[in-house]
């Protein structure tokens, strides 16, 4: 098993381009999340899902749009890029969000908006 | 927003010292707390998954406790090795969410 996979996983883009940043797991994670990760900030999520064809917004969800189209695969898209978008973007899944279940991270996509 | 409180911030030991950290959580509709360990350059791995007040878990050399009264956590090392150096970030799930809030983690450096 792979786990969890993202690409890419750095990327430059200039001010105002757009871009998708793609997770996929698979492990059958009904739930998946991606989380920015700034110093000092620790892990905030950004938006989530808790199965195929639903999303929700999480605490930082301005920028961003997701999808979820495959139970195994979760889209992060930033539509008009900003320097504040400049940061490491971790996906996780987890299998249920039922009391032992942990979440699974991805390697990280490193960001950065010029 | 859930308020999570890790402390320290950051904590230098050398090696063979045994070391505490905190995570302070509400204390109210509590579901888990998790701990995780997160290497430099790597993901966060989970370390321990805690439901039951009173709960401790163990693996190896590093231990966990669970306070949901009054709404913390203590994670312990014990014979800290350089191997030990990461991160290690708790998060809180309360009983009506379906996500995890975390805190900003303790950096743990452990030197020879």
């Amino acid at each position: 098993n792979a786990g969890v996979t993202q690409t890419p996983k750095f990327r430059v883009l200039k001010t105002g381009q757009s871009m998708t940043l793609l997770c996929a797991q698979d492990m059958n994670h009904e739930y998946m999340y991606w989380y920015r990760q700034d110093p000092g900030m620790g892990l905030r999520l950004i938006h989530y899902s808790v199965g195929e064809g639903t999303t929700a917004k999480g605490e930082v969800p301005d920028g961003y749009n997701v999808s979820r189209l495959k139970k195994q695969n979760f889209l992060l898209g930033l539509e008009s890029a900003a320097p504040s978008q400049t940061s490491v973007y971790f996906c996780a899944s987890s299998y249920s969000t039922g009391s032992s279940y942990e979440q699974y991270f991805g390697p990280g996509t490193r960001l950065t908006v010029t | 927003i859930l308020n999570v409180e890790q402390s320290p911030q950051s904590l230098h030991v050398q090696e063979g010292d045994s070391t505490n950290f905190t995570c302070s959580f509400p204390s109210s509709n509590f579901y888990a707390l998790h701990w995780y360990r997160w290497e430099t350059a790597k993901s966060p791995e989970a370390l321990f998954v805690m439901t039951l007040n009173g709960d401790e878990k163990k693996k190896g050399r590093i231990s966990a406790t669970l306070n949901t009264k009054e709404g913390y956590s203590y994670l312990y090392i014990k014979g800290s090795q350089p191997e030990d150096s990461a991160t290690y970030l708790c998060a809180f799930k309360p009983g009506t969410a379906s996500k995890l809030t975390f805190g900003t983690g303790t950096r743990l450096q452990v030197t020879l």
